[in-house]
This record gives structure tokens, C-alpha cells and sequence, in this order.
């Protein structure tokens, strides 16, 4: 079954990056789209790009231009969302979302766990 | 950015009753190839969320047939013929035909 398994939780200082990996099983990797979205805690769902597992394409929303990097490894089956220049409001959880490929659009079919970033002095 | 708003934000059901939420685009969702880039997700306490409906009107793999979706352009809703108590969670509506695909503000369902 299709399984996306993320990293752990961290702690970093303002001004630090974080690195966030999710590990993809059960489907073919390079066919597809990952999608990272975050939620600041008590708060709702934020889009935040998205990366071809195939060509490494991506697409970044605006907010996140410059501090964010998608990146996938497909000999590990892992992708992978770097953001830096961390700051307070970035505390949230981390999610990793598979696109299910269904025409015409973004579809996100399935869900990692989830990695929480706690940004503190 | 297409602004996506929900409403109501809370929503106390009793079990067995119908539940209805409406979600409402800035733009329309309308894909040039008739399709509604419009999608419902359940975030269940703890967890995290899961697809719903698919395209304006299409249930997930695995959703239960009470669960239906409907509208077109920028009037969408999401409809629970009779709750149970494991649909409980907030429901989130998104767009997905413009970067950057936004959500709602999210739908708080408790059961009564």
C-alpha cells in the first residue's frame, strides 16, 4: 500500500533551516507529484509547492519564494522540503502529500504523518 | 491567490442528522476542460487529512456513499446524508486550478 513516512520532530533557532524528508513506498515513485503542506499549530492547511519526482520541476508558492527548496533523491524513493531563514511563525506541522495524477489537476491522495517544526530561542 | 471561504466554521450535529457546509471561491474553479478543481479533505483529531471528494463530486477510494459533493464555478458543498460519530474532525475545501492552491478556512464538525 501506498505509504509516505516522514522525518522527526525539530527544534531549530530563528534563522536556522530545516531539512524535512518523506520516504515514499508502494507506488511508483517517479510517476508521480509530492506536495508539502504545512499547519501552524490551531490553525489551518497552507500549500507550499510541489516537486515532479521525475524531472525535478518544481513549483513554489509566491509566499515561499528564496527560503524553500523541494528536492527528491529516486534511488531512495525520498523527497525532500528545505526551508530556511526560519522564523517564529514557522512553527508548524510539516505535511508531505502524494498527487494522485488524475487529470486535469493537483489531487492529494495520500498523507504522511506529519513532521512538527518548532522554531525557539 | 483564489480566496476560499467556508462556512459555517462550527458545526454541532446529531448523530443520524444530515450535515451540509458550503464553500465559496473568489474565482472560478472552473478547468478549461470542464472540470471543478475543487476537493474535500477530513482531518480527524490527531491525524492527519484525508481525501474526501475529488473534482467537485467524486468520493475517495473507500469514502462511505453518505458523503457527497456538488456545486460548480464558485459555490460548492459538501453534504453528510446522516452523521456518524467518526465524522467528527474539521473539513477543509481547496482549489487546485490556480498556483497557489489555497484551502478554506476548515469546517469544525462535533457531534451534538
Amino acid at each position: 500500500q501506498v505509504q509516505l513516512v516522514q522525518s522527526g520532530a525539530e527544534v531549530k533557532e530563528p534563522g536556522a533551516s530545516v531539512k524535512v524528508s518523506c520516504k515514499a513506498s508502494g507506488f511508483g515513485f517517479s510517476d508521480y507529484y509530492i506536495h508539502w503542506v504545512r499547519q501552524a499549530p490551531g490553525y489551518g492547511l497552507e500549500w507550499m509547492g510541489e516537486i515532479n519526482l521525475n524531472s525535478g520541476d518544481t513549483n513554489y508558492a509566491r509566499k515561499f519564494h528564496g527560503r524553500v527548496t523541494m528536492t527528491r533523491d529516486t534511488s531512495i524513493t525520498t523527497a525532500y522540503m528545505e526551508l530556511s531563514g526560519l522564523r517564529y511563525d514557522d512553527t508548524a506541522v510539516y505535511y508531505c502529500a502524494r498527487d494522485s495524477m488524475i487529470d486535469p489537476t493537483a489531487i492529494f491522495d495520500n498523507w504522511g504523518q506529519g513532521a512538527l517544526v518548532t522554531v525557539s530561542s | 491567490d483564489i480566496v476560499m471561504t467556508q462556512s459555517p466554521l462550527s458545526l454541532p450535529v446529531t448523530p443520524g442528522e444530515p450535515a451540509s457546509i458550503s464553500c465559496r471561491s473568489s474565482q472560478s474553479l472552473m478547468h478549461n476542460g470542464g472540470y471543478n478543481c475543487l476537493d474535500w479533505y477530513l482531518q480527524k483529531p490527531g491525524q492527519s487529512p484525508q481525501l474526501l471528494i475529488y473534482l467537485g463530486s467524486n468520493r475517495a477510494s473507500g469514502v462511505p456513499d453518505r458523503f457527497s459533493g456538488s456545486g460548480s464555478g464558485t459555490d460548492f458543498t459538501l453534504k453528510i446524508s446522516r452523521v456518524e460519530a467518526e465524522d467528527v474532525g474539521v473539513y477543509y475545501c481547496t482549489q487546485t486550478v490556480q498556483i497557489p492552491y489555497t484551502f478554506g478556512q476548515g469546517t469544525k464538525l462535533e457531534i451534538k
